[in-house]
Formats: C-alpha cells, sequence, structure tokens
C-alpha cells in the first residue's frame, strides 16, 4: 500500500525567508508520481509542482523545488522567498500506475503560516 | 481557460435526506475524480471516472454513487446522509488517468449535515 507521511503539522516562517516543508513516501512500486498542493482557507487545491520518479533533476516552478531524494524516499517542497500569500496547508501526495492506486494518496498536511 | 466548477458550494441537509454535487471539469479534460476532506480522516479518494465509465472507486459504502457525462461532467450522490459525511468534497479534473496527469481541483462543496 502507498502511504505519505508529513511530519510537520505546522510551521511557520519570516516573510522573505526560505522554508522546507517534509515529505516522505513508501512504495513498492518502481514507477510513481509525486505532487504538491496548496491549500488557502478558501478550500481549494492549488497544484505547485510535480516529480517523476525516474525523473533525474529536481522539479522547480518559480519560487518552488522539490529536493528529490529516492534513496530516502523524501520530496521536500522549498519555498524560497515566502510571501505572506503563501501562508496555507501544504499537501504531498502521490499516484502509482497500478490499479486501485492510481488516484492520489494524500499526506496530512502542513499548515504554513508567514509571519511579517 | 475556465477552471474546474462546483456546484453548490456550500449546502446544509439532514440526516436520512439525500444529496446531489456537480462537478464542470475544465474543458478538454476526461478524466474527473472525486475526494472527500474531513479533519479527522484528510483527503480520501471516493471515485474516478474518465470517458463515462468508472474507473476507479475508494473505500466508502454504497451510499457514494458517482457518473459522469458524455460532456466529462460529473455528479455524486450521496443517500441517507449520516453526521459524519459533513465535509469537503473536492472535484478534480485532469486531461486523462496517466501517472504524470495533474489534476487540478475545484473549489469544493461544503456539506453540512445536521
Amino acid at each position: 500500500a502507498q502511504k505519505i507521511t508529513q511530519t510537520q503539522p505546522g510551521m511557520f516562517v519570516q516573510e522573505k525567508e526560505a522554508v522546507t516543508l517534509d515529505c516522505t513516501y513508501d512504495t513498492s512500486d518502481p514507477s510513481y508520481g509525486l505532487f504538491w498542493y496548496k491549500q488557502p482557507s478558501s478550500g481549494e487545491m492549488i497544484f505547485l509542482i510535480y516529480q517523476g520518479s525516474y525523473d533525474q533533476q529536481n522539479a522547480t516552478e518559480g519560487r518552488y523545488s522539490l529536493n528529490f531524494q529516492k534513496a530516502r524516499k523524501s520530496a521536500n517542497l522549498v519555498i524560497s522567498a515566502s510571501q505572506l500569500g503563501d501562508s496555507a496547508m501544504y499537501f504531498c501526495a502521490m499516484r502509482v500506475p497500478t490499479g486501485s492506486a492510481r488516484q492520489l494518496t494524500f499526506g496530512s498536511g502542513t499548515q504554513l503560516t508567514v509571519l511579517p | 481557460k475556465a477552471g474546474v466548477t462546483q456546484t453548490p458550494r456550500y449546502l446544509i441537509k439532514t440526516r436520512g435526506q439525500q444529496v446531489t454535487l456537480s462537478c464542470s471539469p475544465i474543458s478538454g479534460h476526461r478524466s474527473v475524480s472525486w475526494y472527500q476532506q474531513t479533519p479527522g480522516q484528510g483527503l480520501q479518494f471516493l471515485f474516478e471516472y474518465f470517458s463515462e465509465t468508472q474507473r476507479n472507486k475508494g473505500n466508502f459504502p454504497g451510499r457514494f454513487s458517482g457518473r459522469q457525462f458524455s460532456n466529462s461532467r460529473s455528479e455524486m450522490n450521496v443517500s441517507t446522509l449520516e453526521l459524519g459525511d459533513s465535509a469537503l468534497y473536492l472535484c478534480a479534473s485532469s486531461l486523462g488517468t496517466g501517472l504524470s496527469e495533474t489534476q487540478y481541483f475545484g473549489p469544493g462543496t461544503r456539506l453540512l449535515v445536521l
């Protein structure tokens, strides 16, 4: 079975500083995709970044980058130059190509608060 | 391009009633998935539809059902509502069902069961 673990229920960061949100995953499938989503208090899940298990390079999207360490089974999200608008819940999710696990499996999330 | 839309945004029902939620995917997207989000259980997968066929179903009782129409719009229905069905129901669409396909979410429907 697939599992995503986010061990930081809450994080605080000063505006303009960088922050790392942790995510570890567990799967026996060699092929998988890792996603990060942001959920503001309004409820909508906003896609941030994707990393495939066979991707050689760490994914980057603007201020977001993914620190992918395959051997450690970790996929940490790095947000550079935090902004007040980054305050939200952040979810790490995984998808594998086989059977019932083709849907996204989500972690429990990390509530990020950016301080002015 | 318009995003995923969900209606209604808020809903209050009483135990025993039934409810139908609607989701319109991004134009051109053929896959629609539904998720339930609660403070206790987090985000849980309900079902996935592609080209009007249910491709995948989560571990929910038969009171939860869904369907997809030929225009890719999807509905989910919950019959005989229970207090524990109070949740945010999120719909997500994607072009297909491939591993790297990004699912784009709608704003959700907040259901409160009294």
